[in-house]
Order: structure tokens, then C-alpha cells, then sequence
């Protein structure tokens, strides 16, 4: 079945350290996307990628880092710059097509910095 | 930036009970979706529905662009319709905006 896997789904992890949270799709889609949530908010654009080796700043990219090397993947970094990680992390793929860009999201990492 | 914002924040229903969910941005916007997230944290596409009026079961939504609002509408709910529901707007290409959410709660 096509869809977005999230990994790992729950982490924990040591102030100060760097993590790196996995995304990876098999829809075929241009477009990748991380989104940010803390309780009870909506979710925050990070990072978005419209094509391989690119890749654009959100609303709330401080602390963060991306790559895009390849289609399928788009992976996170958390770095220890990033004062408040504890959130949960949702990625987004979409076939990136002006008109029919319709997002769909993994399951989830939940990170929890001690 | 655009604003997004959704009404009721809250919402508790009896099961059974029929409710409209309602999301109004503050500019023109090239898409909108709307997303059920469930208890787990996973979020469902319902609908993707820049203009016009669909259907799917007991959900329905309208967008009216021209006015900048959205609505959600759910008929006989269910103990399993609880969640958050969110309403995204997309503002040029690929910037998804998304609304600070309406969490429901049925009630058996």
C-alpha cells in the first residue's frame, strides 16, 4: 500500500543532543513537507521540499535542518539550537501539482526532551 | 500572513446529534482541505475543497471563496467521529496553512 512512513514514533532524547526524525513515501510525490504540533495547537510549517536537492524554509525553521536527496526521503533534524523540541513532528507528501496539491500526512514522531 | 480561524473551538455533542464546523481565512487562498485528527494523532484527509459542495457518507462540506469560509458539516454523529477537526488553506504553492482546530467530543 502507498503511503508516508514515520520513524521512529516516540523518542526520547537528552537536552543538548541532536535528533533526526525519518520520513519516507512511496506515493510517488513531488512535494514533502514537516509540520510542527504542540498540545492542544494546530500544526506549523518547518521545512517544505518541492523537488530533490531543494527545499524552503516555513513559518518556524529556526533550529531545524532538512535534505533532500532523494524523492522518497526527507528527513528532520532537530538540533540542540531549537530551544523548545519537545512537540509532535507530522510529515506531508503531495503530488505538487498547482490545482490538485492535496496533502497526505504519516502517522507521527512524538519527541520528548528530558 | 493569511488567518485562519475556526469555530467552535469546543464542541460536545450526543450521539446521533447533527453539527457544522466552520472555518473562515482572512485572504484568497488556492486550496482548502479539511482533516479529521484522531485520538492517535493521525490526521485523515476529508475533504479537498477549494470551491463548491461535496459529499462522503454523513459528511458533507462547502467552500465559498468568494466569502472566504468553509463549513464542515457532520449529520447523525457518531462516538467515533470525536477528534480535532482542522481546516488548511493553501496560499500560493505548497504553503499550507492550517487553523488552530475544532475538538469534538461525542458522547455514547
Amino acid at each position: 500500500d502507498g503511503g508516508i512512513t514515520q520513524s521512529p514514533k516516540y523518542l526520547f532524547r537528552k537536552e543538548g543532543q541532536n535528533v533526526t526524525l525519518s520520513c519516507e513515501q512511496n506515493l510517488n510525490h513531488d512535494a514533502m513537507y514537516w509540520y510542527r504540533q504542540d498540545p492542544g495547537q494546530g500544526l506549523r510549517l518547518i521545512y517544505y521540499s518541492q523537488i530533490v536537492n531543494d527545499f524552503q524554509k516555513g513559518d518556524i525553521a529556526e533550529g531545524y535542518s532538512v535534505s533532500r536527496e532523494k524523492k522518497e526521503s526527507f528527513p528532520l533534524t532537530v538540533t540542540s539550537a531549537q530551544k523548545n523540541p519537545t512537540a509532535f513532528y507530522l510529515c506531508a507528501s503531495s503530488i505538487g501539482i498547482s490545482g490538485a496539491n492535496v496533502l497526505t500526512f504519516g502517522a507521527g514522531s512524538r519527541l520528548t526532551v528530558l | 500572513g493569511i488567518q485562519v480561524e475556526q469555530s467552535p473551538p469546543d464542541l460536545i455533542l450526543q450521539e446521533g446529534a447533527n453539527s457544522t464546523l466552520r472555518c473562515n481565512f482572512s485572504d484568497s487562498v488556492n486550496n482548502l482541505q479539511w482533516f479529521h485528527q484522531n485520538p492517535w494523532g493521525q490526521l485523515i484527509n476529508l475533504f479537498y475543497i477549494p470551491s463548491g459542495t461535496k459529499q462522503n457518507g454523513r459528511l458533507s462540506a462547502t467552500t465559498v471563496a468568494t466569502e472566504r469560509y468553509s463549513l464542515l458539516y457532520i449529520s447523525s454523529s457518531q462516538t467515533t467521529d470525536s477528534g480535532v477537526y482542522f481546516c488548511a488553506v493553501e496560499q500560493g504553492t505548497y504553503k499550507y496553512i492550517f487553523g488552530t482546530g475544532t475538538r469534538l467530543k461525542v458522547l455514547a
